[in-house]
């Protein structure tokens, strides 16, 4: 069974425009919610975490999230997308292991356009 | 201070043959994972290491496959013999000791194809 879907496997916005990326998750347990990046030729990096302090969550680079238990989302914003965003994110879940296991989504590649 | 170093960058190999991957994770991290990601797949969880000791390997495809961290340091990954399912770009971490909402930090990955 699919724990984390990412909507959409490639999104396409212009340079300046709302950056939105679908994740939901399925969990029987309270969990621990990751946004990584990954740019070109680079190791993955993280954006942001939910921990359950806070349902929105600030990264770096302008990236927010915020966890809506009720619709089991934790979809991921930029206000004004920058060329530099161009890069594949994955949203990933802890289910309720003691370590930092992951389960990822299947990604999602961002284009940003002039 | 330097970050998840993984070697090498990228393998080819041939059908039957032996590879190792290594994984050197950031110093003083207890814990270190093993990711895979097929192509068009997403990231999966191989295993996981406290220190030497394997403490889930769950996630490891079958007995080919053979991970390794001898001293808690760093640590491989031997594929023997290699199928060519095996292709696919091989992801290593690792994380202070802590609970579940540790970040991990991962490495650049190992590209790996069996031709």
């Amino acid at each position: 069974a699919q724990s984390v879907t990412q909507l959409g496997s490639h999104v396409s916005v212009s340079e300046g425009a709302l950056v939105l990326l679908r994740c939901n998750y399925s969990s029987s347990v309270p969990p621990y919610l990751f946004w990584y990046v990954q740019y070109p030729n680079q190791g993955l990096q993280l954006l942001l975490k939910y921990t359950s302090a806070a349902t929105l969550v600030k990264g770096i680079n302008g990236f927010e999230a915020e966890f809506k238990k009720s619709e089991t989302s934790f979809h991921l914003t930029k206000p004004s997308a920058h060329m530099s965003d161009a890069a594949e994110y994955f949203c990933a879940v802890n289910l309720g292991t003691s370590y930092g296991k992951l389960t990822f989504g299947q990604g999602t590649i961002l284009t940003v356009h002039p | 201070e330097a970050g998840v170093t993984q070697f090498p960058s990228h393998s080819v190999i041939e059908k039957g043959q032996t590879v190792t991957l290594r994984c050197d994770p950031i110093s003083g991290h207890d814990n270190l994972y093993w990711y895979r990601r097929v192509m068009g797949k997403e990231i999966k969880f191989l295993l996981h290491f406290v220190k030497e000791s394997k403490q889930d390997e769950s996630g490891m495809p079958n007995n080919r496959f053979l991970a390794e961290r001898t001293g808690g340091t760093y640590s491989t990954l031997k594929v023997q013999p290699a199928e060519l399912e095996d292709s696919g770009v091989y992801f290593c971490a690792s994380s202070q000791a802590g609970g579940s909402e540790t970040e991990a930090f991962f490495g650049q990955g190992t590209r790996l194809t069996v031709v």
